[in-house]
């Protein structure tokens, strides 16, 4: 079950910043970490940033993460084509004891 | 260089059993917890469950609780996932991953490249 819901889609030219929200509650985004994965087409995921703010080695600086009370947002600024991706946040939930995953968020650069 | 590379997958009928394997090298297994993450065809990530470096903690995902069991064999440097009363909504690539630290939901920071496994009649 998905209990961290993400938009669906995010868009923009190259170049541009997009960000990708990702909307939780006080039982997993509030109290827990929030790790931010890309999945390119046809391969597995792969860890972007982890703990809310870290970008997980070798990932460039244009991606950063953040996190306020419920919620977290991934952004991706200078937009590249090779960023067309999957994007999914994920914490751990205290009430359920069980990690989530959010719905996922396809970046499509135009 | 880490590797994980999974096992085991395939078709399998309904209410039926199959046992995935990930292998896994180039770090000390038993230092790490490690999970089960599975995406249906044109779907998004499902966390499965999860287990401790040492094996003495598991967490499972209700959708396969009771259903799935996790293990691993760190003399072995082996992950398995047994799945038992096998449904047509569990056909779905199955990705072993390792986390970042020795226990809880620290962030993955490995995936393998996933066993696909097919519930069909």
């Amino acid at each position: 079950q998905s209990v961290l819901t993400q938009p669906p889609s995010a868009s923009g030219t190259p170049g541009q910043r997009v960000t990708i929200s990702c909307s939780g509650s006080n039982s997993n985004i509030e109290s827990n970490h929030v790790h931010w994965y890309q999945q390119l087409p046809g391969t597995a995921p792969k860890l972007l940033i982890l703990a809310d703010t870290q970008r997980s080695s070798g990932v460039p600086d244009r991606f950063s993460g953040s996190k306020s009370g419920t919620s977290a947002s991934l952004a991706i600024s200078g937009l590249r084509s090779e960023d067309e991706a999957d994007y999914y946040c994920a914490a751990w939930d205290d009430s359920l004891s069980v990690e989530v995953f959010g719905t996922g968020t396809k970046v499509t650069v135009l | 260089e880490v590797q994980l590379l999974e096992s085991g997958g395939g078709l399998v009928q309904p209410g039926g059993s199959l046992r995935l394997s990930c292998a896994a090298s180039g770090f000390v297994f038993s230092n790490y917890a490690m999970s089960w993450v599975r995406q249906a065809p044109g779907k998004g990530l499902e966390w499965l469950s999860l287990i401790s470096g040492g094996g003495d903690q598991s967490y499972y995902a209700e959708s396969v609780k009771g259903r799935f069991i996790i293990s691993r064999d760190n003399s072995k440097n082996t992950l398995s996932l047994e799945m038992t009363s096998l449904r047509a909504e569990d056909t779905a690539l199955y990705y072993c991953a390792k986390r970042s630290r020795p226990a809880g939901a620290y962030a993955v920071d490995y995936w393998g490249q996933g066993a696909l496994v097919t519930v069909s009649s």
